[in-house]
């Protein structure tokens, strides 16, 4: 069974830009949560897709957003980057809602803003 | 809201020895979840802890939950250097929400 899976792996933008990140689920999985990672703020939840909906949102700008596919796919958007969203964009598979049962992680795409 | 912690933040030890990672939260919860990361590397799920009392074990690891205490512990027995990484757990459940709070994480050295 294929795990979690996340493109591009590594992208380096400039302040100003917006970036697209995606994940694919675990065949079968329905919830997709992300997460941001940077070494001085740890693991921030961003927010997490069930059919399509969006059914928790953290504590981020709205420069932040997201959507799921009816194949469950999800896109992560950063629109107008700014250098303190370079991180480790993480997202997350789950059968139902994220908190119920086990998250099983992507890779992981590597954010660097310059 | 929820808050998790995590003690302690850095571990450096020696081969062989043993030692345990705490993991405190500040409300009821009856998920509990421990994850491992290397370096550059993914979030690797190690254990999931479904009811108070609970323990479980694999190789060297073993976690438990007291949800009366709000506490869970991830137990290193015998320490190889293999098992160097950071240590997370994540708690979820909790009534209303849907999704999980990580702790601080504790970075574990172990040292040859």
């Amino acid at each position: 069974k294929a795990g979690v899976t996340q493109t591009p792996r590594y992208l380096i933008k400039t302040r100003g830009q917006q970036v697209t990140l995606s994940c694919s689920p675990i065949s079968g999985h329905r919830s997709v949560s992300w997460y941001q990672q940077t070494p001085g703020q740890g693991l921030q939840f961003l927010f997490e897709y069930f059919s399509e909906t969006q059914r928790n949102k953290g504590n981020f700008p709205g420069r932040f957003s997201g959507r799921q596919f009816s194949n469950s796919r999800s896109e992560m958007n950063v629109s107008t980057l700014e250098l303190g969203d370079s991180a480790l964009y993480l997202c997350a598979s789950s059968l139902t809602s994220g908190s119920m049962h086990e998250q099983y992680f992507g890779p992981g795409t590597r954010l660097t803003v310059t | 809201e929820l808050k998790v912690e995590q003690n302690p933040l850095f571990l450096s030890m020696q081969e062989g020895k043993n030692y345990t990672i705490y993991c405190n939260y500040s409300t009821t919860s009856d998920r509990l979840y421990w994850y491992r990361q290397d370096p550059g590397k993914s979030l690797e799920s190690l254990f999931v802890l479904l009811s108070n009392g609970a323990v479980k074990q694999e190789g060297r690891l073993m976690a438990s939950l007291d949800t009366k205490a709000r506490l869970s512990t991830l137990h290193i027995t015998a320490a190889v250097h293999d098992l160097s990484a950071t240590y997370f757990c994540a708690v979820g459940g909790t009534s209303g929400t849907y999704k999980y709070i990580f702790g601080t994480g504790t970075r574990l050295k172990v040292l040859a």
